[in-house]
């Protein structure tokens, strides 16, 4: 079975400030892995996508790294602004679901 | 392009009760999956289906069940609703093709409440 845990549960950090994110796996026979965002009672918006044959991708000041071998992944988001406090989830595919992470809950602070 | 639609937004049962929630998938989309999230908790996959058929189904009991019409529409129904079943439920769908099977576009979720 699938876990996938993320590190820290919440942060809180001044605007400004470069953010890392942490995501691992435990069964690297994964198809990809997204990362999402979700702001407060909301749906899920995909950011990211990574396939299992790439090492990162890059959206604007959001990156994500792959490590499938080790089960590892970290979203960094450049010159955060309170506009990016949100809780950021972290998915893996496999065979035709999605796992998920508990996600981490980002405060940037004015 | 219409994205994947959800309703209703909030509905609230009573223990015992029986709900229908709805999908509308995205255009051309072909795959439909369903989730549930608890407060505070990544969501779970409940099941998911491809062309009206279920494809595959987490570790839910047989309570909660589905269905995926013509259109690619689907409902998920849940019967004899109990206290723990209160989460947002999100439906996603996935695209056909060349395109990457893999990759889920979510819905708003419908927020159940149970008391």
């Amino acid at each position: 079975k699938q876990e996938v845990t993320q590190i820290p549960a919440a942060l809180s950090v001044p605007e400004g400030e470069n953010l890392v994110l942490n995501c691992s796996f435990t069964d690297s026979a994964i198809y990809n892995l997204q990362w999402f965002r979700q702001d407060p009672g909301k749906g899920l918006t995909s950011l990211l996508l990574i396939q299992s044959s790439q090492r990162e991708q890059t959206s604007g000041r959001l990156n994500a790294s792959l490590d499938k071998s080790s089960g590892r992944s970290t979203l960094y988001i450049a010159a955060s602004q309170p506009g990016d406090s949100a809780t950021y989830l972290c998915a893996v595919t496999n065979d035709y679901k999605l796992s998920f992470g508990a996600g981490t809950t980002v405060t940037v602070r004015a | 392009e219409t994205g994947v639609t959800q309703s209703p937004t909030h509905l609230i049962k009573t223990r015992g009760q029986q709900v229908t929630l709805r999908c509308s998938s995205q255009s051309g989309h072909n795959t439909v999956s369903w989730y549930q999230q608890a407060l505070g908790q990544g969501p779970q996959f409940i099941f998911q289906y491809y062309r009206e058929e279920e494809n595959g189904r987490g570790n839910f009991p047989p309570r909660f069940s589905g269905l995926q019409f013509p259109n690619y529409s689907s409902e998920l129904n849940v019967n004899a609703l109990e206290l723990d079943d209160s989460a947002l439920y999100l439906c996603a769908s996935s695209p056909p093709g060349l395109a990457d099977p893999y990759e889920q576009y979510f819905g708003p979720g419908t927020r159940l409440t149970v008391t």
